[in-house]
């Protein structure tokens, strides 16, 4: 079974930083490009950032680029976001996704995991 | 990058037909034949309903169709169902610099 299990969320105070975690299962890992897609909460869907397969391209929403950064670690099917400078508006929950490329859509999801900017 | 446009909410009765309208650009949706549509639950993840435009991944029921034209693409559910209420998103490839973008969402209600 393909699955996606995400891990790292919590509570943290603005201008903190975090690392979010993917653990990836059931696929070749490898031979996919992967994403990170947050939902902020009552608000709807935004795509953050995604990983070509071997790590070397990477590409971000202009709301995060500078501030968070998507890696991954093929030999521990783990896919990462490490995020800095958080503010209040980056407050949501964080899926990872899988990048079907020759379908253009991200299939499975994983369940999620919220992080909140709060003091 | 602006998000896509969808309906805040739609709705229908048991067994009609309804449908769900996204609409982008030229750069996005009218660009290129990758656009998806997924069902969220309250709660849930999201799951891919549709792919490239129109295609169903297996498992999705018949009753789950997708088209585009121009700039606006379109998610059709016939013969609605109790189960289908839930937030339903498009999402569409956008170019290399910001690949993706979502639509707003819309609601789902089942009268």
């Amino acid at each position: 079974e393909v699955q996606l299990v995400e891990s790292g969320g919590g509570l943290v105070q603005p201008g903190g930083s975090l690392r979010l975690s993917c653990a990836a299962s059931g696929f070749m890992f490898s031979t996919y490009w992967m994403s990170w897609v947050r939902q902020a909460p009552g608000k709807g869907l935004e795509w953050v950032a995604n990983i070509k397969e071997d790590g070397s391209e990477k590409y971000y929403v202009d709301s995060v680029r500078g501030r968070f950064t998507i890696s991954r670690d093929n030999a521990e099917n783990s896919l990462y976001l490490q995020m800095k400078s958080l503010g209040a508006d980056d407050t949501a929950v964080y899926y990872c996704a899988r990048d079907v490329g020759d379908r253009g859509a991200f299939d499975p999801w994983g369940q999620g995991t919220l992080v909140t900017v709060s003091s | 990058q602006s998000a896509l446009t969808q309906p805040r909410s739609v709705s229908g009765s048991p067994g009609q037909s309804v449908t769900i309208s996204c609409t982008g650009t030229s750069s996005d949706v009218g660009g290129y034949n990758l656009v998806s549509w997924y069902r969220q639950h309250p709660g849930k993840a999201p799951k891919l309903m549709i792919y490239r435009v129109s295609e169903r991944p297996s498992g999705v029921p018949d009753r789950f169709s997708g088209s585009k034209s121009g700039n606006t693409a379109s998610l059709t559910i016939s013969g609605l169902q109790a189960e289908d209420e839930a937030d339903y998103y498009c999402c569409s490839y956008a170019g290399s610099y910001i690949p993706w973008v979502f639509g707003g969402g819309t609601k789902l209600t089942v009268l």
